[in-house]
C-alpha cells in the first residue's frame, strides 16, 4: 500500500523559515515525480511546487518563487520543502502528493495524498 | 481568483444526475488532460478521474467526465449520500508553466 506521511508543521512567525517532510513507502519513489500542494483553511486547493523523479526539473507557484525549495532524497524515499521567509497567506495544510509520471511537469495526475501537516503562519 | 472556473455549489436529490463544469483556456484545459479530485472536508483529497475521463479502480461507473475545447465537465448519476464532498478540477497550464486547480465545487445531496 501506497502511504505518504508529511511531517514538520507547526506554528510559525512571519518571516522565519520551516521545513517539511513527506516520508514515501509502497512504491519505487525513485521511478517518480512528487509534489506539495497546499488548502489554506476553508479554501481551495492550490499546486506548490513539483519535482521530477531524478530532481532536474523543479516547477513552482509564482507566489513561492525564492521563497520556498522542494527537493527530495531518493535514497530515504523523502520530500521536503524548505519554506523561507513566510508570510501569513502561506497559512494552509500542506499535501505531499505521488506523480503518475517521472515528470514534474504537464504530464499525469496525483495520486495517492498524504494526510497534511497544518502550517499557521501568525505573529 | 483560480485559473480553472467551477460553479461554487452543486446539489441534487438521491438518484438524480449533476453536472460539475470547469471552464479554463487554451493554454491549459484547451491543451492538456484534465483530472478531477474529490475531498470530504477533514480529509486529503482523491483521485477521482484522470486523463479527462479515466476511472481509477473502486471509482463508480455512475461517474464520468469529459472535455470539449477549453472546458470540461464531471457527470454523477444515481446520487447518494456518499457523493456529498468537494470536487476539484486540475490541469497543467502551458502558460503559467504551472499545476493549476479550478476553485472548488461543494456537492449535497439533499
Amino acid at each position: 500500500e501506497v502511504q505518504l506521511v508529511a511531517s514538520g508543521g507547526g506554528l510559525a512567525h512571519p518571516g522565519r523559515s520551516l521545513r517539511l517532510s513527506c516520508a514515501a513507502s509502497g512504491f519505487t519513489f525513485d521511478d517518480f515525480a512528487m509534489h506539495w500542494v497546499r488548502q489554506a483553511p476553508g479554501k481551495g486547493l492550490e499546486w506548490v511546487a513539483g519535482i521530477s523523479w531524478n530532481s532536474l526539473s523543479i516547477v513552482y507557484v509564482d507566489s513561492v518563487k525564492g521563497r520556498f525549495t522542494i527537493s527530495r532524497d531518493n535514497a530515504k524515499n523523502s520530500l521536503y520543502l524548505e519554506m523561507n521567509s513566510l508570510r501569513t497567506e502561506d497559512t494552509a495544510f500542506y499535501y505531499c502528493t505521488k506523480g503518475s509520471t517521472i515528470a514534474a511537469r504537464r504530464l499525469g495526475w496525483f495520486a495517492p495524498w498524504g494526510q497534511g501537516t497544518l502550517v499557521p503562519v501568525s505573529s | 481568483q483560480s485559473v480553472l472556473t467551477q460553479p461554487p455549489s452543486a446539489s441534487g436529490t438521491p438518484g438524480q444526475s449533476v453536472t460539475i463544469s470547469c471552464s479554463g483556456s487554451s493554454s491549459n484545459i484547451g491543451s492538456n488532460t484534465i483530472n478531477w479530485y474529490h475531498q470530504v472536508p477533514g480529509t486529503a483529497p482523491k483521485l477521482l478521474i484522470y486523463n479527462t475521463s479515466q476511472r481509477p479502480s473502486g471509482v463508480p461507473g455512475r461517474v464520468s467526465a469529459s472535455k470539449s475545447g477549453s472546458s470540461a465537465s464531471l457527470a454523477i448519476s444515481g446520487l447518494q449520500s456518499e457523493d456529498e464532498a468537494d470536487y476539484y478540477c486540475a490541469t497543467w497550464d502551458d502558460s503559467l508553466n504551472a499545476w493549476v486547480f479550478g476553485g472548488g465545487t461543494k456537492l449535497t445531496v439533499l
